[in-house]
């Protein structure tokens, strides 16, 4: 199975708050998480990856969390600002002669000043 | 801004038509992927090409085509059009055939009637 499952579809929180955003998958041959933030009109952009080796990656305000064991993981945005307001979303990589990325279905963030 | 340009930005063509897409990968990037966005789809990996050579396939459908030129620009044709191909087209390039970091263009809004 190569999908990749998203949730919430759709999230509001107060400035200042966390937001979290879970995905998990199937397939274990996916060898890298990352997470993209897009904006109305613009492509995709990355924010932050990780590997299955590694159980957390930290970048500023962005925080990757993984769990192997349970083909989980998640974004956490501490300190939610108003310009993080977007849509997520999260994907998994794998090698196959070539490099697949399947994608979840996206989180439409809105942060309330 | 990536360094990924596409055009055009939007298209407008009829049922049963054939359209181009192009895409300039980043300056020194070798590899690129084609993604197709739709509402009820989301974000799919088409096919990837690297240096020239067809890489890694995805759900792309066979009026679909592709073909990375050797000053690496890429061209998507779409053929025989259908309403359900109306989407947003991604063209993203990384450096390498298996570099794990994408950088998406703009995107090209097709719309067909």
């Amino acid at each position: 199975q190569q999908q990749v499952k998203q949730s919430p579809q759709s999230l509001i929180v107060q400035k200042g708050g966390i937001s979290i955003i879970n995905c998990a998958y199937e397939n274990t041959a996916f060898d890298y998480f990352p997470w993209y933030q897009q904006f109305p009109g613009k492509g995709p952009a990355l924010l932050i990856a990780i590997r299955p080796d590694v159980s957390e990656k930290k970048e500023g305000r962005f925080t990757i969390s993984f769990n192997k064991s349970a083909k989980q993981f998640s974004l956490h945005i501490m300190d939610s600002q108003p310009g993080d307001s977007a849509t997520y979303f999260c994907a998994a990589s794998f090698h196959t002669g070539g490099f697949k990325t399947i994608f979840g279905a996206g989180t439409r963030l809105f942060v309330k000043a | 801004d990536s360094g990924v340009t596409q055009t055009p930005k939007h298209l407008i063509t009829a049922t049963g038509q054939r359209v181009t897409l192009r895409c300039s990968p980043r300056s020194g990037d070798l590899s690129v992927y084609w993604y197709q966005q739709s509402l009820d789809q989301g974000l799919q990996f088409l096919i990837q090409y690297y240096n020239g050579e067809e890489r890694a396939k995805g759900n792309i459908l066979e009026r679909f085509s592709a073909q990375q030129f050797p000053d690496l620009h890429s061209e998507l044709n779409l053929s025989s059009l259908e309403l359900g191909d109306s989407a947003l087209y991604f063209c993203a390039s990384s450096r390498a055939l298996s570099s794990y970091e994408q950088y998406f263009g703009p995107g090209t809004r097709l719309t067909v009637t």
